[in-house]
């Protein structure tokens, strides 16, 4: 089945150190997205990238960084310099003209 | 600066009645809105669309107007089940150098008692 996977479902960060989310898809779409969901707050971007080796800031880019080496691949890593982490992660892929497809998310909490 | 508001955090209805949920947008660009439904600790799924060049769309229980002079967008559903209560977000397909891109309203929280 196609799909967009999004892994752990749940992740735990020490103060201090980097994490990385995973977002695998298999349904050959050129853009990923990832969004952070804040209670009260909606989606907001954070970095989507429109093709392989290339990817640009959202709204809230900072404290992240991201990597496309794979068309199927695009994950997240949530660094140190990132003062509020804690959050609900949704990873996203899409075709030009087509809706959006959701992964299943990733809760982070900082311990 | 908020391109797509939804006003309402929170609707409650009567299940059988129908639910009624707005979404306002302000960039007169947006040629494609679409709304989402979220359960808790879920993904966002796909619900039902609407270009610009059109006003309704319809989809079973699920209906979406689009007002285009004033950037309005309203998704109906009728009628209304208790499994239906989740997070509904608008979207709104973005233009310039972002584009293809959603952007989110903040959600609308539907509640439908039995």
């Amino acid at each position: 089945d196609g799909g967009i996977t999004q892994s752990p479902k749940y992740l735990f960060r020490k103060e201090g150190q980097n994490v990385t989310l995973s977002c695998e898809q298999n349904l050959n779409h050129d853009a990923m997205y990832w969004y952070r969901q804040d209670p009260g707050q909606g989606l907001r971007l954070i970095y989507y990238s429109q093709i392989v080796n290339d990817f640009q800031k959202g709204d809230i880019a900072e404290g992240y960084s991201v990597s496309r080496e794979k068309k199927e691949s695009f994950p997240l890593t949530v660094t140190s310099a990132q003062k509020n982490p804690t959050a609900f992660y949704l990873c996203a892929s899409k075709q030009q003209n087509t809706e959006a497809f959701f992964g299943q998310g990733t809760r982070l909490t900082v311990v | 600066d908020q391109q797509v508001k939804q006003n309402s955090p929170s609707l409650s209805v009567q299940e059988g009645r129908i639910s009624i949920l707005n979404c306002d947008y302000t960039n007169s660009m947006f040629d494609y809105f679409l709304w989402y439904k979220k359960y808790p600790a879920e993904g966002p799924t796909f619900l039902i669309s609407i270009s610009s060049i059109k006003d309704k769309n319809e989809d079973g229980r699920f209906t979406v107007f689009l007002n285009k002079s004033a950037k309005h967008l309203s998704l109906h559903i009728v009628p209304s089940q208790p499994g239906d209560s989740a997070v509904y977000f608008c979207a709104a397909r973005g233009h310039g150098g972002s584009q293809g891109n959603l952007i989110f309203g903040k959600g609308t929280k539907l509640s439908v008692k039995p």
